[in-house]
């Protein structure tokens, strides 16, 4: 497995408060990507990053925010939580190739209940 | 809306029959790849189709693709009960390195 690391595993919070999760990869692979899971709905892009200082937007980033500050590290911010953020996150990272075609590696998730 | 829609969304069969899950999606894209997860875990790459490739083999797993269609399929075959898993297909939007998921298959291998 690519060293992927997520961090915390188990989160509990409170609505209206911030919330921070960490990916944090150790094979210097250029691509980050931050989903949430749900019931019915597979794994929706939140933010994605295709190099240091660079993220766009996935299909549901109202809520949230991104930065990568370093190679190895992709944070997901959410500024005010909310009971609908309720879901499991998980990170995936994907190393540049000449073709463009490589898989992903994923993390193994963060379970955050926001109450 | 999502780029992957999978059909079915759920596919119970007896243990040594072949699953066959199907793909579509909307935009052109690098390639077209098939995970797999096993509950409450993270996902796991079986196999990367690229848009010039038509059909690709990997052990019991045949994926097929269709960009006139934009679609794909995963069959496997002669399927086991550790096949038991959710199987997602994810599109490689081109220009963008854009990795989109489906909502997935939850496939089930009754003994």
């Amino acid at each position: 497995d690519a060293g992927i690391t997520q961090s915390p595993r188990h989160k509990v919070t409170e609505t209206g408060t911030p919330v921070t999760l960490r990916c944090h990869q150790t094979e210097n692979h250029r691509y980050m990507y931050w989903y949430r899971q749900d019931p019915g709905h597979g794994l929706r892009l939140i933010h994605y990053s295709y190099g240091v200082k660079d993220t766009d937007k996935g299909e549901v980033s109202d809520g949230y925010s991104v930065s990568r500050s370093k190679t190895e590290d992709f944070l997901l911010t959410l500024e005010s939580a909310t009971s609908s953020q309720t879901s499991v996150y998980f990170c995936a990272t994907k190393p540049p190739t000449v073709t463009m075609n490589t898989e992903a590696f994923f993390g193994q998730g963060t379970r955050l209940t926001v109450v | 809306s999502q780029q992957g829609e999978e059909d079915p969304q759920a596919l119970s069969i007896q243990e040594g029959e072949n699953a066959t899950m199907n793909c579509s999606y909307k935009t052109s894209i690098n390639n077209l790849q098939w995970y797999r997860q096993n509950s409450g875990r993270g996902l796991v790459h079986l196999i990367l189709i690229r848009s010039n490739e038509r059909e690709k083999h990997s052990g019991r797993l045949r994926v097929t693709l269709d960009t006139s269609k934009k679609s794909s399929s995963l069959l496997i075959t002669a399927s086991r009960a550790a096949d038991t898993a959710s199987y997602f297909c994810a599109t490689d939007e081109q220009g963008a390195q854009k990795l989109v998921f489906g909502q997935g298959t939850r496939l089930t291998i009754n003994p």
